[in-house]
């Protein structure tokens, strides 16, 4: 079965330290993957996606995921995160020619000033 | 950038109302897309909708229905709620069908049933 899995419920970090939140996914195909950020009382904002090609993916506010296909991860990381990062990060999947995502749970993170 | 839109950020509603979710998106998207969150539980989807007037069942349809008239709006209906339908929802919009879309989400509505 289709499943994504996110570790870890919560996560705290200094201010300034850096970040991996993790993801692991359970999917035949080749998937599509994103991060998505949902501040407190907001909906989910795209971070950043993998289709192909590079698998070292860029996205906004400082963040990057790595895809590695043999641990079946995509994890998010940022190297120096500051107390604006504080919200919940959520994995998700998806296929071509299917509409559905699959996401994770959520990580929720704080930052220690 | 896409702008999607949904009419109240907070809703509390009684027992056995018929209850309006409305969404709207300003980027001529054709997939729309409700989904419930609930902590610990993540996303569920809902209903979701890939063109005017058609819509499939999600992962969690029951006590809920959904109508697409016009391309830009999607509306969940509560048909008699619940307390057990206390929830934040999110509706989303894509541009096309298929998983590598990345699907664009409004702010959520939160909904309480007394």
């Amino acid at each position: 079965a289709q499943s994504v899995t996110q570790p870890d419920i919560h996560i705290t970090v200094s201010e300034g330290a850096s970040l991996e939140l993790r993801c692991n996914y359970s999917y035949g195909a080749t998937p599509y993957l994103f991060w998505y950020v949902q501040s407190p009382g907001q909906g989910l904002q795209l971070l950043l996606k993998y289709f192909s090609g590079d698998t070292l993916v860029q996205g906004i506010k400082g963040f990057e995921a790595e895809f590695k296909r043999s641990q079946s991860s995509f994890n998010l990381r940022k190297p120096s995160v500051h107390w604006s990062d504080a919200a919940e990060y959520f994995c998700a999947v998806g296929a071509s020619g299917t509409y559905k995502y699959i996401f994770g749970t959520g990580t929720r993170l704080k930052v220690l000033a | 950038d896409v702008k999607v839109t949904q009419s109240s950020r907070y809703l509390v509603k009684r027992t056995g109302e018929k209850v309006f979710l409305e969404c709207v998106q300003d980027m001529d998207h054709e997939n729309m897309f409700w989904y419930r969150q609930d902590p610990g539980l993540g996303l569920r989807l809902i209903y979701f909708s890939y063109d005017v007037k058609m819509k499939e069942k999600g992962d969690i349809p029951e006590g809920y229905s959904v109508s697409r008239e016009k391309k830009e709006r999607f509306s969940l209906i509560l048909e008699s709620a619940s307390t057990n339908q206390t929830s934040m929802y999110l509706c989303a919009s894509s541009l096309v069908s298929g998983g590598a879309q990345p699907q664009h989400f409004g702010d959520g509505t939160r909904l309480s049933i007394l």
